[in-house]
Parts: structure tokens; sequence; C-alpha cells
């Protein structure tokens, strides 16, 4: 499979642990993109990444959230000293980042988290 | 931050019912709309792309419509299937080259054998 695979699909934490979760795009995604969603709500955007440089983030995202594409393939997203409200699906998307705005963004299934 | 509402927010019809929904968005400074279905425990799947008032995009039985003057898009399923059971999300573009777009928070439907 070449889609956005995101890891782990589910995650149950206490509250004050540390997480993170891994997505791997499609190969040669230039963009790469983090959005969190709850229940009744759409996906809300959180950071996003053209190659390894982070350009923009969301007032969303506090400082506890921290997000990395090192190499410009693979990104991570860690949640430090998670709070309940937290909990949530982490959805990945990756687009192409070759063409200006309109462009598909491809999903991943997402990492669910229950901060306990 | 473009404010996108979609409506209704569920809905139930039964297999062979034809459906529409809604999505209505700021006009000002709108780039492109963006239809996708989310299953249950699968990814959002892309369905369409507009960026042209008046654009029409056809998918086997899925099509949609764009007015970007009045701040719209309509999204219709013919003859429904149990399998189009699943939420439809609508996100918009505005012009600036930001690149993210704004969600709105989906209709489920569900399509009764």
């Amino acid at each position: 499979d070449t889609g956005v695979s995101q890891n782990p699909r589910h995650k149950i934490t206490k509250r004050g642990q540390n997480v993170t979760f891994r997505c791997d795009p499609i190969s040669e995604h230039n963009r790469l993109y983090w959005y969190r969603q709850t229940l009744g709500q759409g996906p809300e955007f959180l950071t996003y990444f053209q190659n390894e440089a982070q350009l923009e983030k969301s007032r969303l995202l506090s400082d506890r959230f921290s997000a990395e594409r090192p190499k410009g393939s693979f990104s991570t997203l860690e949640i430090q000293r998670t709070e309940q409200g937290d909990s949530a699906m982490y959805l990945c998307a990756s687009s192409p980042g070759t063409s200006g705005e309109g462009e598909t963004q491809y999903f991943g299934p997402g990492t669910r988290l229950l901060v306990l | 931050i473009l404010n996108v509402e979609q409506s209704p927010q569920s809905l139930h019809v039964q297999e062979g019912d034809s459906t529409n929904f809604t999505c209505s968005f700021p006009s000002s400074n709108f780039y492109a709309l963006h239809w996708y279905r989310w299953e249950t425990a699968k990814s959002p799947e892309a369905l369409f792309v507009m960026t042209l008032n008046g654009d029409e995009k056809k998918k086997g039985r899925i099509s949609a419509t764009l007015n970007t003057k009045e701040g719209y898009s309509y999204l219709y399923i013919k003859g429904s299937q149990p399998e189009d059971s699943a939420t439809y999300l609508c996100a918009t573009e505005a012009s600036g080259g930001s690149y993210i777009p704004t969600f709105g928070r989906g209709t489920s439907l569900i399509v009764h054998p």
C-alpha cells in the first residue's frame, strides 16, 4: 500500500504522559499536514510542512505540541503532558506540493488518542 | 479563517433514494472547494476539487456543483447504496497561498438496505 500511513492507530495514555505519533506520507509528496478531529467537528488544521520546513502553525497548537519532519519525509507529532482535552483523532495528510492552491490532500487513517 | 457550514448534519435514506447535501462558505477570498468521503475506520478519500464558479464534477453516481458568487456547493448522490454510508466533508481554501483548507463538520449519511 503506497498511501499515507500513521502509527499507532490507537493510543491510550494517562494524563500527564507524553505521546508521539508518526506519519509516513506518500513518497515524494512535499507537503504534509496534521489535523485534529473531535466528535461532531470537522478536521481542524494544526500545522503543515513544505519539505522539512514547518510553514504554518495553528493558534490551536499550544506549546505542549511539537511537530517535526527532519528529512522532509516522515513526520512526528509529540504532545507533552497530555490533558484529557487532547483526546481526539489526529489525522495526517500529504499532497504533491507542486502546484498552487487547490491540491488534493491524501489522508492517513488517523491515530485515535484517549487520555484518561 | 473561512466559516464552512454543512447541512444537514445527518441523513438517513433508503437504498435507491437520491439525496443531496449543502456546503456553504463565505464567497470573498474563495479559491477552491474540496469534497471528501470518510467511511468509518478508513482514511478520508478525496472526491472532488472545484475552483470555478459553475463547475460541475461527476464520479459515478456522485456529482457536485459550485456557486462561488453565492457561496455554496451541492453534493448529489443518485440511487444511494449502503456502501455510500459515510461522512461527507467539505473544505474550502482561501486565496493568498496559505494552502490550508478549512473543513465543515460534515454530513453523516446512512443508507438503509
